[in-house]
């Protein structure tokens, strides 16, 4: 089965510092890949996708995510992070070999950011 | 204003009770999914229908059932045979395979 893996469980930074979360999943195949962002009481929304064409992907608020296919990555970057990027954030898959209706969730990382 | 309605906020319910949780969509989307989301678990899915009277099992259907009588509603019980049903539940609609899947604002379960 698809697994997608999200290490850093709960990353702190100040504000003006890079972001990196790092997203990982187990299938070699074709995937489609999608980054989602909860923000404290608020609806989980998506930030960014790949599906196909340039690996670097640029989403809102400034952030962006680089489908790296050797290495079975999609992290997620901003050059310069701001408080109200205080959210907790997924990572997600799915692929036409494994169900392209249904979407593989990570454990999420929680991102809290110190004014 | 389009989207994706959960009712309840929060539902509190007794040991060996069964409950419903609503989900409502006006964005004519085909398919509805049910996530589970606990503390550390990320998002699990529960069930999935792709089309009207018709549903699949997701990761973690045992102790759930779902129903799927019209396009815009989705709703999910919640049966006794759940053995940790203490969770938030999220539902979720897209238009298509290719499409993101957009959120309902959750339902927090309780069970004293």
């Amino acid at each position: 089965a698809q697994s997608v893996s999200q290490h850093n469980h709960h990353v702190i930074l100040s504000e003006a510092a890079s972001l990196e979360l790092g997203c990982n999943y187990s299938y070699g195949g074709t995937v489609n890949l999608f980054w989602y962002v909860q923000y404290p009481g608020q609806h989980l929304q998506l930030l960014l996708k790949y599906f196909s064409g340039d690996p670097l992907v640029k989403g809102i608020k400034g952030f962006e995510a680089e489908f790296i296919k050797s290495k079975f990555s999609f992290n997620l970057r901003k050059p310069s992070v701001q408080w109200s990027d205080t959210a907790e954030y997924f990572c997600a898959v799915n692929g036409p070999n494994f169900g392209n209706e249904k979407l593989t969730f990570g454990t999420g990382t929680r991102l809290t950011i110190i004014p | 204003d389009g989207g994706i309605t959960q009712s309840p906020k929060y539902l509190f319910r007794k040991e060996g009770q069964n409950v419903t949780l609503s989900c409502e969509q006006n964005l004519n989307h085909d398919a509805m999914y049910w996530y589970r989301q606990d503390p550390g678990q990320g998002l699990r899915l529960i069930y999935y229908s792709q089309i009207v009277n018709d549903f699949q099992k997701g990761d973690i259907a045992e102790g759930y059932s779902v129903s799927r009588e019209k396009k815009e509603s989705f709703p999910l019980t919640v049966t006794s045979a759940q053995k940790n049903p203490t969770a938030f539940y999220l539902c979720a609609s897209t238009l298509g395979t290719y499409n993101e899947q957009f959120f309902g604002p959750g339902t927090r379960l309780t069970v004293l």
